[in-house]
């Protein structure tokens, strides 16, 4: 059975960084034909893909948010981390991660609220 | 970056009637595209990839067409459980996807 889970702090003050992490269950990160994306979702908004890693540990980012972003993987603990640097409430939302086969998000983890406040 | 477009953005529908959604896209991505399903609390749910085809054990009420700039999702006849946020997104310069802005469904 395929399972993530998305864990970390559920209030952020501006400026902090933000520390993400996602553990799988049901597939290695190894597997060649899967990856791990992080996607956002403010309250009441859209969904926003966030940053991938691919099984050969390739990275990809958001393009406006690159420079604050950064993921990485550790197999042996079935981890992916993600962390968001310079923090701001417009950054408050629910972070999901998810499992990509063949370029698609086939399981989600059940997300995490994050708020961004002082 | 390829902008999704969704309309309309609330849809009021009678259970037991047929619900049709679109999406554009910004610039052609072929068959790149799919639909999900989320509902109140919970994560989005994978419905249709590849423009039509359904994900495993989606209900044959659900269908999708289209390529290029143009799709739709139909949803042939309502059900309770099918109220909820509709999602499409492209995958055709993966991975930089993007999402549409959703359709709510909600009942009329």
């Amino acid at each position: 059975q395929v399972t993530l889970k998305e864990s970390g702090p559920v209030l952020v003050k501006p400026t902090e960084t933000l520390t993400l992490t996602c553990t799988v269950s049901g597939f290695s990160l190894s597997n060649s034909r899967m990856g791990v994306s992080w996607i956002r979702q403010p309250p009441g908004k859209a969904l926003e893909w966030l940053a991938h890693i691919s099984s050969n540990d390739e990275k990809s980012y958001i393009t406006s948010l690159k420079s604050r972003l950064t993921i990485s993987k550790d197999t042996s603990k079935s981890q992916v981390v993600l962390t968001m640097t310079n923090m701001d409430p417009v950054d408050t939302a629910t972070y999901f991660c998810a499992r990509i086969r063949y370029s698609l998000p086939d399981y989600w983890g059940q997300g995490t609220l994050v708020t961004v406040s002082s | 970056e390829i902008v999704m477009t969704q309309s309309p953005a609330t849809l009021s529908v009678s259970p037991g009637e047929r619900a049709t959604l679109s999406c554009r896209a910004s610039q052609s991505i072929s068959s790149n595209l799919a639909w999900f399903q989320q509902k109140p609390g919970q994560a989005p749910r994978l419905l249709i990839y590849g423009a039509s085809t359904r994900a495993t054990g989606i209900p044959a009420r659900f269908s999708g067409s289209g390529s290029g700039t143009e799709f739709t999702l139909t949803i042939s006849s309502l059900q309770s459980e099918d109220f909820a946020v509709y999602y499409c997104q492209h995958y055709n310069n993966w991975p930089q996807w993007t999402f549409g802005q959703g359709t709510k469904v909600e009942i009329k």
